[in-house]
């Protein structure tokens, strides 16, 4: 069965600072891997997605990832982040056995910016 | 504009009441998703839909219920059955094969 780690439940960034959210998954094929943001009391938005192809992707507000497959990772990173970018971010696995109807997330990381 | 949406916002059941959550899209997608959100553990597959008339269980469906009679509308009842049913409610949709988009949530309290 897939499965995603994030093992940063809670990470605090100066504001400009640079960011990296940490994601692992475990899938036997290639995945189809997401990264989804989520404001308090919201749905989630989608922040970039990876299918195949080039393995760094880009996404909305600046965002990027990169998957590493001989690590079974798919980091997300921005090179500076605004006070906006205050929220909860969850890593995605699809099954792409299934046309990628049954996503499996990760448990979230809280990002606080400080002033 | 088109999007999902998700009413109400909040709602308060009392215990042993069934309640329905009310999901409608207009995004002309053949695949709509309930998932089950609590704190610390990401989101949860409640029951998710292809095509009209068809549904399938996800991961946690035991007190859960389902319809889908239009392509636009995949309601979502919880059961008296459903042991902790206080939780964030989150309705998704798709092109099958493609990415998920989400609804605002409904946040749903019994007491």
């Amino acid at each position: 069965a897939q499965s995603v780690t994030q093992p940063d439940i809670h990470i605090t960034v100066s504001e400009g600072a640079s960011l990296e959210l940490r994601c692992n998954y475990s899938y036997g094929a290639t995945p189809y891997l997401f990264w989804y943001v989520q404001s308090p009391g919201q749905g989630l938005q989608l922040l970039l997605k990876y299918f195949s192809g080039d393995t760094l992707v880009q996404g909305i507000k600046g965002f990027e990832a990169e998957f590493k497959r001989s690590q079974s990772s798919f980091n997300l990173r921005k090179p500076s982040v605004h006070w906006s970018d205050a929220a909860e971010y969850f890593c995605a696995v699809g099954d792409s056995n299934f046309g990628n109807e049954k996503l499996t997330f990760g448990t979230g990381t809280r990002l606080t910016i400080i002033p | 504009d088109g999007g999902i949406t998700q009413s109400p916002k909040y709602l308060f059941r009392k215990e042993g009441q069934n309640v329905t959550l009310s999901c409608e899209q207009n995004l002309n997608h053949d695949a709509m998703y309930w998932y089950r959100q609590d704190p610390g553990q990401g989101l949860r597959l409640i029951y998710y839909s292809q095509i009209v008339n068809d549904f399938q269980k996800g991961d946690i469906a035991e007190g859960y219920s389902v319809s889908r009679e239009k392509k636009e509308s995949f309601p979502l009842t919880v059961t008296s059955a459903q042991k902790n049913p206080t939780a964030f409610y989150l309705c998704a949709s798709s092109i099958q094969g493609t990415e998920q988009y989400f609804g605002p949530g409904t946040r749903l309290t019994v007491t």
